[in-house]
């Protein structure tokens, strides 16, 4: 099955430094990498996501890169703030029979210094 | 609020007790996940449903067992419950399946504590 690392398990940054995690996954047919935040008890949100026929993603603070031929993909947070603190989830999803499956990385846990 | 909603938020049990976790998806997705997310275990993908179908299972322990309801609300059962199945169940849900699927969204979970 699908297996995802992901390092580091934790980041420690100062705030408005850059955050950078990074995920490998083994099967070449997961076709779609979200990554979630997820705070202490709640649940996992959707922060960005990332479709295999796409090398980069960008929405303001946060942007997601796919290297398809290394089979891995990174999640970069620019201007760090206290509020980014908090566990995040890389995960793929592969098609499998007539369903999907998604796989979770182990999760870093990110905190932004003052 | 993500539009998934999932009952009870908590649950405490006893080892050998059999429990009932509801998931109603967010309006219009079809498709209902459940996951098991323990301390040193992750976020682990139990079983998928799509429109009343079981579409794929992942590590899902023969004492559990799912369904999906014609109205799309999905119940996840878990039997002869064991101290090491306490943890955080959640439900997503996303509106296809298969290769037309993006985009997963979670419920705010049900903790179950077995004592």
């Amino acid at each position: 099955g699908e297996n995802v690392e992901q390092h580091p398990s934790t980041l420690s940054v100062q705030e408005g430094d850059s955050a950078v995690i990074k995920c490998t996954y083994s099967d070449s047919a997961s076709n779609y990498f979200p990554w979630y935040k997820q705070e202490l008890g709640k649940r996992p949100q959707l922060i960005i996501d990332i479709r295999s026929n796409v090398g980069e993603k960008k929405d303001q603070r946060i942007a997601v890169t796919l290297n398809k031929t290394a089979k891995h993909f990174s999640l970069h947070i620019t201007e760090t703030q206290p509020e980014d603190s908090a566990v995040y989830f890389c995960a793929a999803n592969k098609v499998t029979g007539g369903g999907n499956k998604l796989t979770f990385g182990t999760g870093t846990q990110l905190k932004v210094e003052l | 609020d993500s539009g998934v909603t999932q009952t009870p938020k908590h649950l405490i049990t006893a080892t050998g007790q059999r429990v009932t976790l509801r998931c109603s998806p967010r309006s219009g997705d079809l498709s209902v996940y459940w996951y098991q997310q323990s301390l040193d275990q992750g976020l682990q993908f139990l079983i998928q449903y799509y429109n009343g179908e079981e579409r794929a299972k992942g590590n899902i322990l023969e004492r559990f067992s799912a369904q999906q309801f014609p109205d799309l609300h999905s119940e996840l059962n878990l039997s002869s419950l064991e101290l090491g199945d306490s943890a955080l169940y959640f439900c997503a849900s996303s509106v296809g399946v298969g290769t037309a699927n993006y985009g997963y969204t979670f419920g705010s979970g049900t903790r179950l504590t077995v004592v």
